[in-house]
Parts: C-alpha cells; structure tokens; sequence
C-alpha cells in the first residue's frame, strides 16, 4: 500500500495568516494526489485534485502543488470559515489512502 | 446537483448483521463509480469499496476484503454496505461518495451514516 504521511498534525493559526500543510508518499505517486477538508461533525469536502486543480467553487485562496512523492496544500490568507482538518489522498494505486489529517486550528 | 441520501444511525451487537444504504439522484447512476470511506472515532479516513453499477465490477480496501460487501439496485439509484457479523471495530462513520475516473477523486459526499457496535 501507498502510504501517506502529512505534517504537520495539527497547526494554530490566525485570521490572515499563509498556511501550508505538506503531504509525502511512500512512493511516485506522479500528480494523483487530492485535498479534501472536513469541519467538525460534517462530511469531507473535496478541494483540489490533480495536486493543483481547484475544485469548482472553491476559494483561489486555496491552492496545490507538488508531483511525485512530495505535495503541499497553501492557504493564502487563513479565512475563519477555514479552520477544519485537511486530508491529502492518492488514487494512483489500489488500495486508494489518505494522509493521517491535519487539523487548522 | 448531485445528491447522496444515506440512511440513518444505526445501533447493533457483535455478530448481527447490517445493511446500510445511500441513495443518489442528479446524475447517471449506471455511469460513475459509487462507494463508501469509513471514518472511525477520532481518527481519519479509510477507504472501504467502491462499485460500478453499470456492470457491478468491485475493488475492496484488502484490509476489509471479506468483512463487507458492496452492492447496488440500479432500479432505484441506491448503493449498499453490508455485513454478516458486526465487530466493535466496525464502529464508524460510513460516508458514501462518488468516485471520478481516471483522475480518482471523491468529488461528492453523503452526510454519513454512523454505525455503533456494541
């Protein structure tokens, strides 16, 4: 299986503030890497796919990039609506795996 | 709009079984892969299966193979979880989702269904 490890856990930030998570594969996952986020007691939203693909009606605040084993999800200016946890997720391989989370906060 | 209508909480004892549904509307059923992330207590997402109603081909996360089964009735757009004999680690959140090929994605959400063993 493609593990996924994302750093870090779990961050503070404030209202304004850039924010980067980084997401690593165990192995080449070439760019089929995708970013949900999930508030508290709510389904995941999905983000960006393709490492850098905005979903459609998601804020250009957010953005992606990286290929091969090494990913970063970037929050330009930290809004209060996204304070939530972020997941990175593989779909090169079977079994399809996410990173562990990291919580915004 | 894509819509996925999951049904609702469910409270079971160890070795019962369970059928969980999710229903979809705003889209092809037959057309795009449907299936469930499970979501334990305090911890992250897991992929469980997803299925291809158009001809019923399944993939299983191997670390669930044989614990549940996949399934669907095209005649009324719903997919289903099943399993035999409930453990307590089948406690979770089950989130039915769409999955987009090729690029893999799970681009729409059910709300959940949460299931309790115990």
């Amino acid at each position: 299986d493609i593990q996924m490890t994302q750093s870090p856990s779990s961050l503070s930030a404030s209202v304004g503030d850039r924010v980067t998570i980084t997401c690593r594969a165990s192995q080449n996952i070439d760019t089929y890497l995708n970013w949900y986020q999930q508030k508290a007691g709510k389904a995941p939203k999905f983000l960006i796919h393709a490492a850098s693909t905005l979903q459609r009606g998601v804020p250009s605040r957010f953005s992606g990039s990286g290929s091969g084993t090494d990913f970063t999800l970037t929050i330009s200016s930290l809004e209060p609506e996204d304070f939530a946890t972020y997941y990175c997720q593989q779909t090169t391989r079977l079994p399809l795996t996410f990173g562990g989370g990291t919580k915004v906060e | 709009e894509v819509q996925l209508v999951q049904s609702g909480a469910q409270v079971r004892k160890p070795g019962e079984s369970l059928n969980i549904s999710c229903q979809s509307s705003g889209y092809r059923f037959t057309s795009a892969w449907i299936g469930w992330v499970r979501q334990m207590p305090g911890k992250g997402l897991e992929w469980v299966a997803i299925i291809y109603p158009g001809d019923s081909d399944t993939k299983y996360n191997p670390s669930l193979q044989g614990q549940v089964t996949i399934s669907v009735d095209n005649s009324i757009n719903t997919a289903y979880l099943q399993w035999t004999s409930l453990k307590a680690s089948d406690t979770a959140i089950y989130y039915c989702v769409i999955h987009r090929v090729p690029s893999g994605y799970f681009d729409s959400w059910g709300p959940g269904t949460r299931v309790t063993v115990s």
